[in-house]
């Protein structure tokens, strides 16, 4: 079946250090991927997605590209924010049938000043 | 303005007791989705539905569990004769549409602690 394995946290940074959390897939079809943040007492917002390969998803500085041929979405920031402090959750969304989610474990990432 | 709210944030039930969880999505969403998320897991998906229509309910775990969406806008989420395996945060989502591109708007989530 489907699934999305993404690199054990804890991971711990200073501030403006560049940020890598590795995200690969297993799916049948073309899948959307999508990265999700959960910040503290916060429900999960979506980061950013990518439909097709070789699409770019970006925001709040953040990039992860969909990469078919080594079904990887790795999650990239160059100069992270003691702000950016979270969980972050790999997830792919399914081509055919009910449109679910399928989540990664999660990353919690922590920035010290 | 709202987002998708769920009630009771909280619930802690004794073992045997039923529980019933509430998910308001924003005004409109077709697609509903219940999530279960163990402690320190990514969430796993329940069921899901469009509009009234539950389309698919492959990933509850057991016949004690029961969802339903009467008139395709709050939904509950039923858990009967609740075990301790059953503690977890329960995710409401809803999307605007029906499609592997739409946004899954997340609520907060209800913390169920079975004692």
């Amino acid at each position: 079946g489907d699934s999305v394995t993404q690199m054990e946290g804890p991971v711990t940074l200073s501030e403006e250090a560049f940020l890598t959390i590795n995200c690969t897939y297993t799916a049948t079809g073309y899948p959307s991927l999508f990265w999700y943040v959960q910040y503290p007492g916060e429900g999960l917002q979506l980061l950013l997605k990518a439909t097709k390969a070789d699409d770019k998803g970006s925001n709040k500085g953040f990039e992860a590209t969909y990469r078919k041929e080594t079904t990887s979405f790795h999650l990239e920031k160059g100069s992270v924010q003691v702000s950016d402090s979270a969980v972050y959750f790999c997830a792919l969304s399914r081509s055919q049938g009910a449109q679910k989610l399928v989540f990664g474990q999660g990353t919690r990432l922590t920035i010290n000043p | 303005g709202a987002g998708v709210s769920q009630s009771p944030r909280y619930k802690v039930a004794k073992r045997g007791q039923d529980v019933a969880l509430r998910c308001d999505p924003i005004s409109g969403h077709v697609s509903l989705f219940w999530y279960q998320q163990a402690l320190g897991q990514g969430p796993e998906f329940l069921t899901y539905f469009q509009n009234e229509a539950q389309l698919d309910k492959s990933g509850l775990p057991s016949d004690r569990f029961f969802a339903e969406r009467p008139e395709g806008s709050v939904s509950t989420l039923k858990i009967q004769r609740t075990q301790q395996e059953d503690s977890a945060v329960y995710l409401c989502a809803s999307s605007p549409f029906s499609g592997q591109e739409a946004e899954a708007f997340f609520g907060q989530g209800t913390r169920l602690t079975v004692v």
